[in-house]
Protein backbone atom coordinates (compact mmCIF):
# COMPACT_ATOMS: atom_id res chain seq x y z
CA UNK A 1 0.00 0.00 0.00
CA UNK A 2 1.24 3.98 -0.88
CA UNK A 3 2.18 5.38 2.19
CA UNK A 4 5.02 6.50 4.93
CA UNK A 5 6.48 3.53 6.89
CA UNK A 6 8.80 3.53 9.51
CA UNK A 7 10.86 0.74 11.20
CA UNK A 8 11.06 -0.53 14.16
CA UNK A 9 7.77 0.66 15.95
CA UNK A 10 9.52 -0.26 18.90
CA UNK A 11 12.92 -0.41 20.35
CA UNK A 12 15.19 -0.96 23.31
CA UNK A 13 18.91 -0.47 22.92
CA UNK A 14 21.75 -0.18 25.19
CA UNK A 15 23.93 3.76 25.46
CA UNK A 16 26.91 3.46 23.03
CA UNK A 17 25.29 1.55 20.57
CA UNK A 18 24.62 2.54 17.16
CA UNK A 19 21.12 2.61 16.25
CA UNK A 20 19.51 2.87 13.13
CA UNK A 21 15.67 3.84 12.15
CA UNK A 22 13.94 3.70 8.74
CA UNK A 23 11.43 5.56 6.92
CA UNK A 24 10.38 4.43 3.74
CA UNK A 25 7.58 6.59 1.60
CA UNK A 26 5.74 5.49 -1.72
CA UNK A 27 4.42 8.79 -3.12
CA UNK A 28 7.59 9.80 -4.46
CA UNK A 29 7.74 13.37 -2.40
CA UNK A 30 10.74 15.47 -2.45
CA UNK A 31 11.08 16.50 0.93
CA UNK A 32 11.02 14.46 4.37
CA UNK A 33 11.75 14.76 7.92
CA UNK A 34 12.79 13.62 10.58
CA UNK A 35 11.32 14.90 14.02
CA UNK A 36 11.55 13.78 17.93
CA UNK A 37 8.49 14.21 20.40
CA UNK A 38 9.47 14.43 23.70
CA UNK A 39 7.13 15.44 26.81
CA UNK A 40 7.44 18.86 27.23
CA UNK A 41 9.01 19.60 24.11
CA UNK A 42 6.59 18.96 21.94
CA UNK A 43 7.88 18.01 17.89
CA UNK A 44 11.71 18.93 17.00
CA UNK A 45 13.06 18.85 14.09
CA UNK A 46 16.15 16.61 14.06
CA UNK A 47 17.07 16.69 10.48
CA UNK A 48 14.84 16.97 6.87
CA UNK A 49 16.09 16.31 3.47
CA UNK A 50 14.62 18.22 0.39
CA UNK A 51 15.90 15.43 -2.21
CA UNK A 52 17.91 12.61 -2.82
CA UNK A 53 22.01 13.31 -1.53
CA UNK A 54 20.50 17.13 0.09
CA UNK A 55 20.09 17.15 3.83
CA UNK A 56 20.32 19.38 6.22
CA UNK A 57 20.18 20.01 9.92
CA UNK A 58 17.65 21.05 12.11
CA UNK A 59 16.89 22.43 15.84
CA UNK A 60 18.21 19.05 17.34
CA UNK A 61 20.77 17.45 15.23
CA UNK A 62 23.82 16.53 17.54
CA UNK A 63 24.00 12.51 17.80
CA UNK A 64 21.87 11.91 14.85
CA UNK A 65 23.32 10.81 11.13
CA UNK A 66 20.96 10.77 7.77
CA UNK A 67 21.20 9.87 4.36
CA UNK A 68 19.22 9.69 1.29
CA UNK A 69 20.67 8.03 -1.73
CA UNK A 70 16.71 7.21 -2.87
CA UNK A 71 13.93 9.35 -2.68
CA UNK A 72 11.71 7.01 -0.96
CA UNK A 73 14.07 6.08 2.13
CA UNK A 74 15.52 8.41 5.21
CA UNK A 75 17.59 6.71 7.11
CA UNK A 76 18.07 8.39 10.89
CA UNK A 77 21.12 6.78 12.42
CA UNK A 78 21.88 7.39 16.51
CA UNK A 79 26.11 7.07 16.35
CA UNK A 80 26.03 6.54 19.96
CA UNK A 81 23.12 5.98 21.68
CA UNK A 82 22.22 8.28 24.72
CA UNK A 83 19.92 7.87 27.54
CA UNK A 84 18.42 11.51 26.53
CA UNK A 85 17.74 10.27 23.42
CA UNK A 86 15.04 8.06 24.16
CA UNK A 87 12.06 9.53 22.73
CA UNK A 88 9.34 9.00 20.12
CA UNK A 89 10.67 9.59 16.55
CA UNK A 90 8.17 10.55 13.37
CA UNK A 91 9.51 10.31 10.15
CA UNK A 92 7.21 13.04 7.68
CA UNK A 93 7.22 14.12 3.89
CA UNK A 94 5.83 16.08 1.78
CA UNK A 95 5.57 17.69 -1.57
CA UNK A 96 5.65 21.09 -0.32
CA UNK A 97 5.69 22.60 3.02
CA UNK A 98 2.79 24.85 2.30
CA UNK A 99 0.88 21.89 1.67
CA UNK A 100 1.30 20.27 5.36
CA UNK A 101 3.01 16.97 6.25
CA UNK A 102 2.16 13.18 6.41
CA UNK A 103 3.41 11.43 8.85
CA UNK A 104 4.48 7.90 9.62
CA UNK A 105 3.32 5.73 12.54
CA UNK A 106 6.38 6.48 14.66
CA UNK A 107 9.71 4.67 16.27
CA UNK A 108 9.25 4.45 20.58
CA UNK A 109 12.78 4.13 21.06
CA UNK A 110 13.84 3.27 24.75
CA UNK A 111 17.93 4.24 25.45
CA UNK A 112 19.08 1.97 28.75
CA UNK B 1 8.83 34.86 21.83
CA UNK B 2 8.24 31.03 21.19
CA UNK B 3 7.52 30.77 17.07
CA UNK B 4 4.27 29.61 17.82
CA UNK B 5 2.95 29.54 21.17
CA UNK B 6 -0.69 27.47 22.23
CA UNK B 7 -2.26 27.04 25.99
CA UNK B 8 -1.20 23.74 27.15
CA UNK B 9 -4.59 23.44 28.55
CA UNK B 10 -5.95 20.63 29.18
CA UNK B 11 -9.42 22.22 28.39
CA UNK B 12 -11.99 19.69 30.26
CA UNK B 13 -15.58 20.32 28.19
CA UNK B 14 -19.24 18.20 28.08
CA UNK B 15 -20.02 17.20 25.07
CA UNK B 16 -22.13 19.06 22.77
CA UNK B 17 -20.14 22.31 23.78
CA UNK B 18 -18.58 24.63 21.58
CA UNK B 19 -14.37 25.06 22.32
CA UNK B 20 -12.12 27.40 20.55
CA UNK B 21 -8.31 27.14 20.59
CA UNK B 22 -6.17 30.27 19.48
CA UNK B 23 -2.25 29.72 18.68
CA UNK B 24 0.21 33.16 18.07
CA UNK B 25 3.04 32.85 15.62
CA UNK B 26 5.73 35.19 15.28
CA UNK B 27 6.91 34.72 11.61
CA UNK B 28 4.55 38.15 9.88
CA UNK B 29 5.16 36.49 6.46
CA UNK B 30 3.60 33.00 7.17
CA UNK B 31 1.01 32.66 4.20
CA UNK B 32 -0.22 28.88 5.32
CA UNK B 33 -1.16 27.56 8.70
CA UNK B 34 -2.22 24.07 9.74
CA UNK B 35 -4.26 22.30 12.32
CA UNK B 36 -2.87 18.72 13.22
CA UNK B 37 -4.44 16.31 15.75
CA UNK B 38 -2.64 14.16 17.47
CA UNK B 39 -4.34 11.19 19.82
CA UNK B 40 -2.22 9.61 22.56
CA UNK B 41 1.25 9.74 21.25
CA UNK B 42 0.35 7.95 17.80
CA UNK B 43 1.64 10.24 14.81
CA UNK B 44 -0.26 13.57 14.20
CA UNK B 45 -2.59 13.82 11.23
CA UNK B 46 -3.76 17.10 9.43
CA UNK B 47 -7.08 18.40 10.31
CA UNK B 48 -7.65 21.65 8.65
CA UNK B 49 -5.18 23.94 6.25
CA UNK B 50 -5.71 27.28 6.46
CA UNK B 51 -4.12 29.91 3.29
CA UNK B 52 -6.59 32.90 3.77
CA UNK B 53 -8.89 34.15 6.55
CA UNK B 54 -9.99 30.93 7.25
CA UNK B 55 -11.68 27.61 6.63
CA UNK B 56 -14.46 25.53 7.61
CA UNK B 57 -14.70 21.99 7.74
CA UNK B 58 -18.11 20.23 9.39
CA UNK B 59 -17.99 21.44 13.21
CA UNK B 60 -14.47 22.40 12.58
CA UNK B 61 -13.90 26.23 11.53
CA UNK B 62 -10.38 27.77 11.73
CA UNK B 63 -9.92 31.40 11.81
CA UNK B 64 -6.86 33.34 11.07
CA UNK B 65 -6.03 37.26 11.76
CA UNK B 66 -2.82 38.31 10.25
CA UNK B 67 -2.50 41.52 12.50
CA UNK B 68 -2.49 40.60 15.39
CA UNK B 69 -0.67 37.29 14.35
CA UNK B 70 -2.98 34.31 15.56
CA UNK B 71 -5.38 31.30 14.35
CA UNK B 72 -7.74 30.29 16.30
CA UNK B 73 -9.78 26.67 16.17
CA UNK B 74 -13.31 26.55 17.21
CA UNK B 75 -14.99 22.89 17.78
CA UNK B 76 -19.20 22.87 17.66
CA UNK B 77 -21.20 20.28 19.19
CA UNK B 78 -17.73 17.98 20.67
CA UNK B 79 -17.85 14.80 20.31
CA UNK B 80 -15.83 12.06 23.11
CA UNK B 81 -13.98 11.58 19.97
CA UNK B 82 -12.66 14.67 19.59
CA UNK B 83 -10.95 13.85 22.71
CA UNK B 84 -6.99 14.32 21.72
CA UNK B 85 -3.96 17.29 21.55
CA UNK B 86 -4.52 19.81 18.68
CA UNK B 87 -1.55 21.09 17.31
CA UNK B 88 -1.04 24.61 15.87
CA UNK B 89 1.78 24.25 13.23
CA UNK B 90 3.48 27.40 10.47
CA UNK B 91 6.13 27.33 8.24
CA UNK B 92 9.47 28.21 9.90
CA UNK B 93 11.06 31.60 9.56
CA UNK B 94 14.15 30.56 8.59
CA UNK B 95 15.58 29.19 5.01
CA UNK B 96 14.83 25.73 5.82
CA UNK B 97 12.27 24.02 3.81
CA UNK B 98 10.06 22.68 7.28
CA UNK B 99 6.90 23.59 9.73
CA UNK B 100 7.12 24.85 13.59
CA UNK B 101 4.72 22.81 15.45
CA UNK B 102 3.33 24.64 18.52
CA UNK B 103 3.26 22.13 21.87
CA UNK B 104 -0.37 21.49 21.41
CA UNK B 105 -3.30 22.04 23.61
CA UNK B 106 -5.08 19.07 25.05
CA UNK B 107 -8.93 18.52 24.62
CA UNK B 108 -10.87 16.37 26.85
CA UNK B 109 -14.64 15.56 25.91
CA UNK B 110 -16.58 14.47 29.09
CA UNK B 111 -20.39 12.75 28.73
Amino acid sequence: DAGITQSPRYKITETGRQVTLMCHQTWSHSYMFWYRQDLGHGLRLIYYSAAADITDKGEVPDGYVVSRSKTENFPLTLESATRSQTSVYFCASTTDRYYGYTFGSGTRLTVV
Amino acid sequence: RKEVEQDPGPFNVPEGATVAFNCTYSNSASQSFFWYRQDCRKEPKLLMSVYSSGNEDGRFTAQLNRASQYISLLIRDSKLSDSATYLCVVPEDTGRRALTFGSGTRLQVQP
